[in-house]
This record gives C-alpha cells, sequence and structure tokens, in this order.
C-alpha cells in the first residue's frame, strides 16, 4: 500500500518556466490537497478537491492551477514559475466524512525556481 | 482573522525533560484538532487527534494532548522527551462540513539534546 506518491521529488526551473506536479493516492480518498511548506509559515492550502472533477481555491492559490480528473490524481500546475514559488510542496489526501478526517501526506516536492 | 498559533518557535530540551507546546485557535463552534509531526527528512504524520469526547487524548510514543475548549487551546505534551523526539510540531484544526479544510499552525521545532 504506498498511500501518497508525489512525482518528481526534487525540480530545479528558471523563472518562467512552467511544471506539473503529480500526486496519486491508492486509498480511495474523496478529499486530496496542496499545500506549500515555508519556513516560519508552516503549511498552507493552496488548492483542494472534494472529489473527482471538483478543485476549489485555499489561502495561497494564486498562480498556481490544479485538476482533479481521476480520483486517484491530484495535479498541481505553475504556468509561470517565480522565485516566490521555491517552497516545499505536499500532497496530502483523506477520507469522506467527518469521522474519519485524518490528512495522509506524501514526501513532498521540492521545488526551486531561479 | 481566524488562526491557529503555536507560540513556542523552537524549543530546545534535554533529554527526560519534560515537553509542553502551546496550540490556540480562534475558530468557533465545532473543531476536529490535530498534532502531527515530522522528523528530519520526512513526511508529516499524525501524532493524535481530538475529535469529541475526552478531551484528554493519547498519541503514538508517549505523547498525549488536552483540549480545553473555553481556552480554544490544544497543548502538545510529553512527560519525558528523548533524543528521537526531535523534529518539528505542528498544530492543525479542521472545521467538520466546510469541504474539510485544515488549518495549520507554523510549528515548533523541538530538538532534545542527548
Amino acid at each position: 500500500n504506498a498511500g501518497v506518491t508525489q512525482t518528481p521529488k526534487f525540480r530545479v526551473l528558471k523563472t518562467g518556466q512552467s511544471m506539473t506536479l503529480l500526486c496519486a493516492q491508492d486509498m480511495n480518498h474523496e478529499y486530496m490537497y496542496w499545500y506549500r511548506q515555508d519556513p516560519g509559515m508552516g503549511l498552507r492550502l493552496i488548492h483542494y478537491s472534494v472529489g473527482e472533477g471538483t478543485t476549489a481555491k485555499g489561502e495561497v492559490p494564486d498562480g498556481y492551477n490544479v485538476s482533479r480528473l481521476k480520483k486517484q490524481n491530484f495535479l498541481l500546475g505553475l504556468e509561470s514559475a517565480a522565485p516566490s514559488q521555491t517552497s516545499v510542496y505536499f500532497c496530502a489526501s483523506s477520507p469522506y466524512g467527518s469521522g474519519a478526517n485524518v490528512l495522509t501526506f506524501g514526501a513532498g516536492s521540492r521545488l526551486t525556481v531561479l | 482573522a481566524q488562526s491557529v498559533s503555536q507560540h513556542n518557535h523552537h524549543v530546545i530540551l534535554s533529554e527526560a525533560a519534560s515537553l509542553e507546546l502551546g496550540c490556540n485557535y480562534s475558530y468557533g463552534g465545532t473543531v476536529n484538532l490535530f498534532w502531527y509531526v515530522q522528523y528530519p527528512g520526512q513526511h508529516l504524520q499524525l501524532l493524535l487527534k481530538y475529535f469529541s469526547g475526552d478531551p484528554l487524548v493519547k498519541g503514538i510514543k508517549g505523547f498525549e494532548a488536552e483540549f480545553i475548549k473555553s481556552k480554544f487551546s490544544f497543548n502538545l505534551r510529553k512527560p519525558s522527551v528523548q533524543w528521537s523526539d526531535t523534529a518539528e510540531y505542528f498544530c492543525a484544526v479542521s472545521k467538520p462540513n466546510t469541504g474539510n479544510q485544515f488549518y495549520f499552525g507554523t510549528g515548533t521545532s523541538l530538538t532534545v539534546i542527548p
């Protein structure tokens, strides 16, 4: 049982380049999330999804787009990367329903934008 | 603005010392409360959670936390820390029926000296 898998684990981009981070979960979870982690700022929610075909904005959505075409996958896209997007990105998922409301995290993707 | 506050940014303790990390939140109504831990180089893992019932909850590795509703607090405690507890600790709050959004504190870095 792999849980939540993120690819790639590391990436270096130049300003203006685009890229997509892939998150895959094999637990049949309804909810999926993308967070960024920055020193002194903890985790901030970028976008999330409450089910296949749905997406919603979190706290810091600007500069990012997401898609949830398949239930098990949640993609995070950067159309034109900026140095301010240098961060560690974590994907997470949780089951449907407040009674099982626990996040399972991926290992993280470290992105550097030069 | 609604938030999750962790007042201790960096804590340094000697092995066998007692630990208490503060967490306060400002969300009203029903909340679910969590502590997550991130060991060096690893992804976030659930330490313990509170959904309802006994306000004193016990988690893995001897950690416990107490929910005090009147103080909007969910402090993490451990009677005797070990070197292996060196990690970053995040308090988190979720509001049921709001798309399962989770709100994280900025984290507390704990260093345990052997």
